[in-house]
């Protein structure tokens, strides 16, 4: 059975620390990444779609980077502020189309001002 | 604005009951999914439909089921057959179905068995 793993479960940072977390997947089923942002009451917003070993996202302060080689995936943030706080998750995709996808659990960031 | 909208936010049932979750896009995409979380876990695919008056079932589609008559609207039925159906359900879109797009999401549903 496929298992994507994130660490770690949860976080608590400053406000203007800088942080990361990683997402692991068997690198042998790897089509796409994908990375979510969720926060509390809203709908999950898509940050990153990932599918070339080496590839580098970045939409601000966050980045993303990822090796299928070993399986893995890091976000960053940089400087973070509250509004950052939020549950962040990655999905992977296993094939080419979404019946091969699975999420990780995320991993819920709070930024304490 | 282009969306994704589910209804109700809150939907109680009771034993024996099917119940219906809708979900209503306009945002022109041709594939749309029904995701179910439970604490702890991640999101996990129910069904999913890539065009209309097509759809296949995902990882967890017992005691569920869906139709998909039109591009903009996904229903999600839990039938009576579904024996643990208390949890948080996520409808989603996404352009063409491919893995290299993104997925839009709704606000979910949260259902609960009284």
């Amino acid at each position: 059975i496929l298992n994507v793993e994130q660490s770690p479960q949860s976080l608590h940072v400053q406000e203007g620390d800088s942080t990361n977390f990683t997402c692991s997947f068997p690198s042998s089923n790897f089509y796409a990444l994908h990375w979510y942002r969720w926060e509390t009451a809203k709908s999950p917003e898509a940050l990153f779609v990932m599918t070339l070993n080496g590839d580098e996202k970045k939409k601000g302060r966050i980045s993303a980077t990822l090796n299928t080689k070993e399986g893995y995936s890091y976000l960053y943030i940089k400087g973070s502020q509250p509004e950052d706080s939020a549950t962040y998750l990655c999905a992977l995709l296993g094939g080419t189309s979404y019946d091969k996808v699975i999420f990780g659990p995320g991993t819920s960031l709070s930024v304490i001002p | 604005d282009g969306g994704i909208t589910q209804s109700p936010k809150y939907l109680f049932r009771k034993e024996g009951q099917n119940v219906t979750l809708s979900c209503e896009q306009n945002l022109n995409h041709d594939a749309m999914y029904w995701y179910r979380q439970d604490p702890g876990q991640g999101l996990r695919l129910i069904y999913y439909s890539q065009i209309v008056n097509d759809f296949q079932k995902g990882d967890i589609a017992e005691g569920y089921s869906v139709s998909r008559e039109k591009k903009e609207s996904f229903p999600l039925t839990v039938t009576s057959a579904q024996k643990n159906p208390t949890a948080f359900y996520l409808c989603a879109s996404s352009m063409n179905g491919q893995v290299n797009q993104p997925q839009h999401f709704g606000d979910g549903t949260r259902l609960s068995i009284l």
